[in-house]
């Protein structure tokens, strides 16, 4: 069975900190990795991908990833009221068209 | 931008009824995916759709539901005889050609099996 596992939460965090959100994968064949952000109701919007170990940087999210220890991480920097959602953690394997398999998601809150 | 569209936003419908869900993948993507999450859970995937054929699905993705891409625009999902335990958010999502693009996800249809 291929997990993926995160912190529920919810996860609160003071407006202007740094939130950092963490996910592990059991499949060591995952090639890809997603960051999804989710708001009440809606549908999961892509805010990073990631696919080589290390850090890649975007504006105020940096992703993080370390196959090693099966172990990917979202910082948001500067946080905002408007960070305020849950956020999805997916992973695949990089060969054919397979599936992405997502975590249950952390709910962040921003405290302003 | 371009964008995954999905109609209805919302459905309501009578146990056992067929309903079709329907999508417009991005226009230039090549592979289709039908995913769904019921109420507080997380998402799961149902189906992968790519050359006219689905690549792969779940368990959930049994022999009442079906997928179709009629007309090299639209791809639907038909659920023949739904059930209480349909009532979901099902997202339809669409990806270009390389593997290392990223999936893209409609703002869903909100199924409620009455």
């Amino acid at each position: 069975q291929k997990e993926v596992e995160q912190n529920s939460g919810p996860l609160s965090v003071p407006e202007g900190a740094i939130a950092s959100l963490n996910c592990t994968y059991s499949d060591r064949v995952s090639q890809s990795f997603f960051w999804y952000r989710q708001y009440s109701g809606k549908s999961p919007e892509l805010i990073m991908s990631i696919y080589s170990n290390g850090d890649k940087e975007d504006g105020r999210f940096t992703a993080q990833l370390n196959k090693a220890s099966q172990y990917v991480s979202l910082l948001i920097r500067d946080s905002q009221p408007s960070d305020s959602a849950t956020y999805l953690c997916a992973v695949k394997p990089n060969f054919g068209n397979e599936k992405l398999t997502f975590g249950t998601g952390t709910r962040l809150t921003i405290i302003p | 931008e371009p964008e995954v569209t999905q109609t209805p936003s919302h459905q309501v419908t009578q146990m056992g009824q067929e309903v079709i869900l329907r999508c417009v993948p991005i226009s230039n993507h090549l592979y289709f995916y039908w995913y769904r999450q019921i109420l507080g859970q997380k998402v799961e995937f149902l189906v992968s759709f790519y050359n006219n054929e689905i690549s792969e699905k779940s368990e959930i993705f049994d022999d009442q539901f079906s997928v179709e891409r009629p007309d090299g625009s639209n791809f639907t999902l038909k659920i023949r005889s739904t059930k209480l335990e349909d009532s979901a958010m099902y997202f339809c999502a669409s990806r270009g050609r390389s593997m290392n693009t990223e999936a893209f996800f409609g703002q869903g249809t909100r199924l409620t099996v009455v």
